[in-house]
């Protein structure tokens, strides 16, 4: 059965460097959202994307959130200068067209230091 | 927007027991309600949906969950469960309709289920 897959599964990282999480949805969806989870807390959405282009963001994806689709299969977010409040797992999630269900990779957990 | 309340941080069973993980929602619209589920190290794995139609639905693994729009909930239940069910479960909504196929989900803060032998 197609998955969604994630890589780093863990990175720890200093406060104040860029991390880039990645992603390979599954191979026909054309929706693709990230959402964090810090420890203790609900899952958040972070953005979706489409067609190349954010769809929505919510009020935690501030500027030193970024995301690409730089190719037909990875879909990536960068964060640009980690602070520890990002500490969180990240979760990646794709659909496809027609369906209003997400499909959701087994997550990267982010440790800022 | 909308919000999602699970109850139950934590409910413990004993095997070949009944449970129900409850799942209140608050919405100005109608939704989409979902179930997850997330064994240890793992993503989240859909359990169920509910999209429209028949208000009782049925997911993997013998789980089901009934729909309630006057009393706003959409609780999880299983009439006899297992060791394996042991997971965090979440449940999620996100607004329906037409052109909405990219909507946002909102999560509960998850029940952590753990069954006994």
């Amino acid at each position: 059965e197609p998955e969604v897959t994630q890589t780093p599964s863990h990175q720890v990282t200093q406060m104040g460097q860029e991390v880039i999480l990645r992603c390979v949805p599954i191979s026909n969806h054309l929706y693709f959202y990230w959402y964090r989870q810090i420890l203790g807390q609900k899952v958040e959405f972070l953005v979706s994307f489409y067609n190349n282009e954010i769809s929505e963001k919510s009020e935690i994806f501030d500027d030193q959130f970024s995301v690409e689709r730089p190719d037909g299969s990875n879909f990536t977010l960068k964060i640009r200068s980690t602070k520890l409040e990002d500490s969180a797992m990240y979760f990646c999630a794709s659909s496809a067209p027609g369906q209003y269900e997400q499909y959701f990779g087994p997550g990267t957990r982010l440790t800022v230091t | 927007a909308q919000s999602v309340t699970q109850l139950d941080s934590q409910v413990p069973v004993f095997e070949e027991a009944p449970v129900e993980l409850r799942c209140n929602y608050s919405s100005s619209v109608s939704v989409y309600l979902f179930w997850y589920v997330q064994y240890p190290n793992q993503g989240l794995q859909l359990l169920l949906k509910y999209l429209s139609g028949s208000t009782l639905v049925k997911g993997i693994n013998g789980f089901e969950a009934e729909f309630n729009k006057s009393q706003t909930s959409f609780h999880l239940r299983k009439p006899s469960v297992h060791i394996s069910d042991t997971a965090e479960y979440f449940c999620a909504v996100r607004t329906a309709g037409r052109g909405s196929t990219l909507g946002r989900l909102y999560f509960g803060r998850g029940t952590q289920l753990t069954v006994w032998p």
